[in-house]
């Protein structure tokens, strides 16, 4: 069966450190792989996805970058982070059929002080 | 504009009463639709999924959602409603503006549902 793997589960971090968060797949080949982020347990912003390795598309300017450096693996990263990139950030992973769920990792807790 | 509307903030109810969460979508072509739930300080769990057929769509936890092509809805229901069942529900509708690979999701802004024993 197939699994999703995010950590660390919560981080701290200062304004202006950098960032990297990271998230891998288990139990499936190319799949599809998203970012979001949740603000005050809301609504969920995507924020990056990816179809294949190297292949990354951003839906809304920001602070932060992705990567896809390996198959199953994409990581969130940022060089400077801001008190505004507090929030959960969740990784997902689909097929690449229109009819396929998208399968969400626990997330990671990020608070900028 | 295709879009996703959970028109309640928060849904209360006793426990042994059915609930209803709402979902209404705006998307052209066929809309994939689904619920998701969510549990604090967890990701979203995948409930049910209506992408053709019979317009009842049952799914996990013995959760239901009736699809209504006619008023764009997709409402999520369950007979008889469980504390446990509290938690942050998510109605999604895939984007169907790009290739159609993406897989990506449209999702409304949740609704709180509150089961009180």
């Amino acid at each position: 069966s197939q699994t999703i793997h995010q950590w660390p589960a919560t981080l701290v971090q200062p304004v202006g450190s950098p960032l990297s968060l990271e998230c891998t797949v288990e139990g499936t080949s190319n799949p599809n792989l998203y970012w979001y982020r949740q603000a005050a347990g809301r609504g969920l912003q995507l924020l990056f996805y990816s179809v294949g390795i190297g292949q990354i598309s951003s839906e809304v300017p920001q602070n932060l970058s992705a990567s896809r450096p390996q198959d199953r693996q994409f990581i969130l990263s940022s060089k400077k982070l801001l008190l505004s990139d507090s929030g959960f950030y969740l990784c997902a992973w689909g097929g690449d059929g229109g009819n396929q769920p998208q399968h969400f990792g626990d997330g990671t807790r990020l608070s900028i002080l | 504009a295709q879009s996703v509307a959970q028109p309640e903030d928060q849904v209360n109810v006793a426990e042994g009463n059915p609930l209803t969460v709402k979902c209404t979508y705006s998307v052209s072509g066929n809309p994939y639709l689904f619920w998701y739930v969510q549990y604090p300080n967890r990701g979203l769990q995948f409930l049910l999924k209506y992408i053709t057929g019979d317009n009842l769509v049952k799914g996990s936890y013995g959760f239901e959602a009736e699809f209504n092509k006619s008023q764009t809805s997709f409402h999520l229901k369950k007979p008889s409603a469980l504390v446990s069942d509290s938690a942050l529900y998510f109605c999604a509708v895939r984007d169907t503006r790009r290739s159609s690979n993406t897989g990506k999701l449209i999702f409304g802004q949740g609704t709180t549902l509150q089961v009180k024993p």
